[in-house]
Formats: structure tokens, C-alpha cells, sequence
């Protein structure tokens, strides 16, 4: 079986300062990890993936995340939070070894404060 | 076209019709996935088509709940006998397969009265 956990439903942080939304997943072989995030009354858009390689990966929007196999993390991070990053983020995995598919976390939702 | 495709954007049933919603991916894509998200919640995974092998219908919620992907391309998730609970937007997803991101369509909001 697949899994994510994001464990905080909401994060404040004050616009300037830096940001982290956390995703832990479990999944059989190595994993396929991505972040979506999702903006009100708007679809899903792919932020970044990680597949292999440099386990900081850089993403959209100034988003990067960083891969730890040994803690099965895939933390979101921003150096720099801004008013407009105000949106919910989902983590997602998959294995790559069998047909399943994408499994999403259930969503975190990021206010930045002016 | 450009994006993933998805019909009707909006769709008002009677409890106990059938519906029937659309999805074109994009062109290429072999990986289809079915998601439905309620108000402001996770997504909570339905069906996954991935070329042509048998797909993966392990989240469909009931009996009630079926899929097609015709010539490997459109979709159509079927919803029987709809009930209340069924009231979600519905998202349709397509990839390039196992390691690339899987690109949305804007769903399919169904509200059963």
C-alpha cells in the first residue's frame, strides 16, 4: 500500500519570512513524489516532482522541495513567503514498481499574513 | 487540445439519476486518473487507466461507480442511481505515465438535489 501524511491541516507564516509544508509518504520501492498546489476555485497545478537525483529539487513559483529517504520526507519549502502563495498544497506518491496510482495527502492549507 | 478537457463544468441532478462525466486528456497521455474532491478537502482517488492494461478500480466507492477510456483516450465516469453523498467535483487527470506529473482539468462539480 501507498500513503501521505501531511500532518498540518493549516500553516500561518508572515509574508517575507520562510515557509515549510511537511509530507511524510510510504510506499513500495522508490518513490515518484510531487506537489500540487490548488488556488480557490481553480484546478490542480504541478509545482515539482521528484524522480531521482539531487534530492533539492526546484520547483515553480520559487517552490522547492527536499527529498530524505530515511525519513520518507518531502517537505515544501520557500525561502521567501508571499501574500499571493495563499493557497492549499497537496503532497503526492507513487512506487515506481507496480499500476497504482498517484495517492495525495489530504491537503494543506497555506495563509501567508501581509 | 492544450490541457486536460472536462464536461459539463457544472452538473445539477435528481437523487436517483444516472450521470455521466466527460474527460479528454491530453493527446499522448497513455495515464488517465479519476479523482473527486469535496468542499475544500483531499482527494480521494477513484479509477486509474494506464494504456492498455486492465485498470485500477480499487477506489471506486460502490457498485454505483463505473469507467470506460475508449481507443485509449476520452473517458467517461458513470454514476448510477446518484445519491446525496455523491455531490463532489470531480477531477480527471492524464500523464505521460509513471514518472511524469499528471496534469488536471478544471472537474466537474456534481451536485445531486
Amino acid at each position: 500500500a501507498q500513503s501521505v501524511a501531511q500532518p498540518e491541516d493549516q500553516v500561518n507564516v508572515a509574508e517575507g519570512n520562510p515557509l515549510t509544508v511537511k509530507c511524510t509518504y510510504s510506499v513500495s520501492g522508490n518513490p515518484y513524489l510531487f506537489w500540487y498546489v490548488q488556488y480557490p476555485n481553480r484546478g490542480l497545478q504541478f509545482l515539482l516532482k521528484y524522480i531521482t537525483g539531487d534530492n533539492l529539487v526546484k520547483g515553480s513559483y520559487g517552490f522547492e522541495a527536499e527529498f530524505n529517504k530515511s525519513q520518507t520526507s518531502f517537505h515544501l519549502k520557500k525561502p521567501s513567503a508571499l501574500v499571493s502563495d495563499s493557497a492549499l498544497y497537496f503532497c503526492a506518491v507513487r512506487g515506481d514498481t507496480g499500476r497504482r496510482a498517484l495517492t495525495f495527502g489530504s491537503g494543506t492549507r497555506l495563509q501567508v499574513q501581509p | 487540445g492544450a490541457g486536460v478537457s472536462q464536461s459539463p463544468s457544472n452538473k445539477v441532478t435528481e437523487k436517483g439519476k444516472d450521470v455521466e462525466l466527460r474527460c479528454d486528456p491530453i493527446s499522448g497521455h497513455t495515464a488517465l486518473y479519476w479523482y473527486r474532491q469535496s468542499l475544500g478537502q483531499g482527494l480521494e482517488f477513484l479509477i486509474y487507466f494506464q494504456g492498455n492494461s486492465a485498470p485500477d478500480k480499487s477506489g471506486l466507492p460502490s457498485d454505483r461507480f463505473s469507467a470506460e477510456r475508449t481507443g485509449g483516450s476520452v473517458s467517461t465516469l458513470t454514476i448510477q442511481r446518484t445519491q446525496q453523498e455523491d455531490s463532489a467535483v470531480y477531477l480527471c487527470a492524464s500523464s505521460l505515465g509513471r514518472g511524469f506529473e499528471a496534469f488536471f482539468g478544471q472537474g466537474t462539480r456534481l451536485t445531486v438535489v
